[in-house]
């Protein structure tokens, strides 16, 4: 079965320095993942996806993530956290299913509290 | 441009009333999607559109959850004989298209207490 793991529930880091939140995925077939943040009282924010390419993959407010096929995983990252960034962190996965196709639905892990200090 | 919009954001209701909650894609999004989130977790699937019809509706937990999209536009998540545990918050999104590598766009939500 599909599955995401969030290993960590928080992260502590301190403004200005690198952060890491992890992910790591199982499907069946080849993924399509996707990072989302949310913040107190709204709805997710989509940051950045993988589809295929690049390992590296860029997206909004200075995140990126990379994407490791044999480690299975697809860590977020960003080179200096800001005290804004504290928020909830999302990991999700589509499945591509053997002959094509796919899913419509997400499966999202179970969430990362982000704590950036000053 | 206006998002996903859902109304009530908040909703508290009694055991065994019912309840319907209403979400607005993103206009054009043909695809529309119902997640349920409980506290301290990820949201999970219950039900996604792809224009007015059903295309997979396995996520929802049983019977007493129903959802419509009758004009390919806005849809109704409707509970009866609500419960207890289905306190949460349930979450719509939107895309262009089902599936495939397209992201997501998500509404605030709903927080539905049932006491």
């Amino acid at each position: 079965a599909q599955s995401v793991a969030q290993p960590e529930d928080q992260v502590n880091v301190a403004e200005g320095n690198p952060l890491t939140v992890k992910c790591t995925y199982s499907v069946s077939g080849n993924p399509y993942l996707f990072w989302y943040v949310q913040y107190p009282n709204r709805g997710l924010q989509f940051l950045l996806k993988y589809i295929t390419g690049d390992n590296l993959v860029k997206g909004s407010y200075g995140f990126e993530a990379e994407f490791n096929k044999s480690q299975t995983s697809f860590h977020l990252k960003k080179p200096s956290a800001l005290v804004s960034d504290s928020a909830l962190y999302f990991c999700a996965v589509r499945d591509i299913r053997m002959g094509g196709g796919s899913q419509g639905n997400l499966i999202f892990g179970k969430g990362t509290k982000l704590s950036v200090k000053p | 441009g206006a998002g996903v919009s859902q109304t009530p954001s908040n909703k508290v209701t009694e055991k065994g009333k019912y309840v319907e909650l209403r979400c607005d894609p993103i206009s054009g999004h043909t695809a529309l999607y119902w997640y349920r989130q409980s506290l301290g977790q990820g949201p999970e699937f219950l039900i996604y559109f792809q224009g007015t019809g059903a295309a997979d509706d396995s996520g929802l937990p049983n019977d007493r959850f129903f959802a419509v999209r009758p004009e390919g536009s806005v849809s109704t998540l409707k509970i009866q004989r609500t419960e207890r545990g289905d306190s949460a918050v349930y979450l719509c999104a939107s895309s262009g298209k089902a599936g495939g590598p397209h992201e997501q766009f998500f509404g605030p939500g709903t927080r539905l207490t049932v006491l």
